[in-house]
């Protein structure tokens, strides 16, 4: 079974500043892994996701992320955010033999002005 | 489209009432999910189909059951409710197996007391 770990449960950052957000996966098999955002009272939507080749990846809104297989992480990035970026983020794996999407708990991002 | 519709959007129920929660999609997904979120637990899956007539547990069954009459219709029922029940549904459709993202509805916040 696959695990997924965020390490950060709240991040709070002024706006224009950097950040990461942080996730770490455990998995006997290869994954696919996703990052989805939600927004309060809405549901999640994807932000991007790594299938194979360059494990740099870049998505919506600025974002991206990278992942290292050797450390089995898959860090999301923004080198500037806005304050739209408030929101959640999660971190997620799909088993690459079975449809099934095991999610974080989840980051909650707070940018500050 | 309209992609993944949940109904209702909010509900309370009384300890042992049954309900159910809607979840349509149009957009010919093959797969279908239900996940409960829960504060500081992410999301957890409940059930899942791949496809009609098929079903499967995930994570957190006990206290529920789906069917899968049809590609576009996923239901989820609660047939005794329980305050452990109290959560946020949200159901999910994705188009084939592992490399594709997954598609949300906007949830169902139930509450049972």
């Amino acid at each position: 079974a696959q695990s997924v770990t965020q390490l950060d449960s709240q991040v709070p950052v002024f706006e224009e500043a950097p950040v990461e957000l942080r996730c770490n996966y455990s998995s006997s098999v290869s994954v696919y892994l996703f990052w989805y955002v939600q927004y309060p009272n809405q549901g999640l939507q994807l932000l991007l996701k790594y299938l194979s080749g360059s494990t740099l990846v870049k998505g919506i809104n600025g974002f991206e992320a990278e992942f290292n297989k050797s450390q089995t992480s898959f860090h999301l990035r923004k080198p500037s955010v806005h304050i739209s970026d408030t929101a959640e983020y999660f971190c997620a794996v799909s088993d690459r033999n079975f449809n099934k999407f095991y999610f974080g708990s989840g980051t909650k991002l707070n940018v500050k002005p | 489209n309209a992609g993944v519709t949940q109904t209702p959007k909010f509900r309370i129920l009384k300890i042992g009432q049954s309900m159910t929660l809607q979840c349509t999609q149009d957009m010919n997904h093959n797969y279908m999910y239900w996940y409960r979120q829960d504060p500081g637990m992410g999301l957890k899956l409940i059930y899942y189909s791949v496809g009609a007539g098929i079903t499967d547990k995930g994570e957190v069954p006990n206290g529920y059951n789906v069917s899968r009459s049809t590609t576009e219709d996923f239901p989820l029922r609660l047939e005794l409710a329980a305050p452990s029940q109290t959560s946020v549904y949200f159901c999910a459709s994705s188009y084939q197996q592992g490399d594709t993202e997954a598609f949300f509805g906007q949830g169902t916040r139930l509450t049972v007391v």
